[in-house]
């Protein structure tokens, strides 16, 4: 099984600023396989990313998704208030099982 | 646009089976290029696929290691819904549960659809 190890666990940062988020998988994960969601409380995750760098339908283009191999990145280039919330990578393989990092929550400083 | 409605019980006794149903509008259970999932969200185990069930010319079903031996989930293609039965719970399967759509683009693949999450406490 793929694991996924996602850092930091929590990012404190200003409205404005640029983030910087980690997943990083035990061995290596095809970049089509791997994605991005947004979790904010109460709701289901929302696709951001897939393929590693493809944004989903109407994910504005401040989000962008980098990495290949064990390595991987989301960048959020100038937060805004509405991007405060638990981001989660997926590896998404041709045979299950399908599984997720432990999440990175990205607060407001 | 694709909705999954979800239902079923919040509470289950312990040894009890856990059921929940999730109704799709705007796609068919019996989709080629779809398979349908169920995730559950607790905060010791986090985001946990359970397995999912899809159609390529027959019904194929994919579970987790972890709830192989207690898991069933099956389609109803006369409800376009599918269904998840877990036998044999305790305490440690309460959690958010989640149905979702599984996609593929030029062979990427996602969740793009979600329910809205039913939470399940296991207790007695």
């Amino acid at each position: 099984e793929i694991v996924l190890t996602q850092s930091p666990g929590t990012l404190s940062l200003s409205p404005g600023e640029r983030a910087t988020l980690s997943c990083r998988a035990s061995q290596s994960v095809s970049s089509s396989f791997l994605v991005w969601y947004q979790q904010k409380p109460g709701q289901a995750p929302r696709l951001l990313i897939y393929g590693a760098s493809t944004r989903a339908t109407g994910i504005p283009d401040r989000f962008s998704g980098s990495g290949s191999g064990t390595d991987f990145t989301l960048t959020i280039s100038r937060l805004e208030p509405e991007d405060f919330a638990v981001y989660y990578c997926q590896q998404y393989g041709s045979s299950p099982p399908i599984t997720f990092g432990q999440g990175t929550r990205l607060e407001i400083k | 646009q694709v909705q999954l409605q979800q239902s079923g019980p919040g509470l289950v006794k312990p040894s009890q089976t856990l059921s929940l149903t999730c109704a799709i509008s705007g796609d068919s259970v019996s989709s080629n290029s779809a398979a349908w999932n169920w995730i559950r969200q607790s905060p010791s185990r986090g985001l946990e696929w359970l397995g999912r069930t899809y159609y390529r010319s027959k019904w194929y079903n994919d579970y987790a290691v972890s709830v192989n031996s207690r898991i069933t989930i099956n389609p109803d293609t006369s409800m376009n819904q599918f269904s998840l039965q877990l036998n044999s719970v305790t305490p440690e399967d309460t959690a958010v549960y989640y149905c979702a759509r599984a996609y593929s683009v030029v062979g990427r693949r996602f969740f793009d659809y979600w329910g809205q999450g039913t939470l399940v406490t296991v207790s007695s």
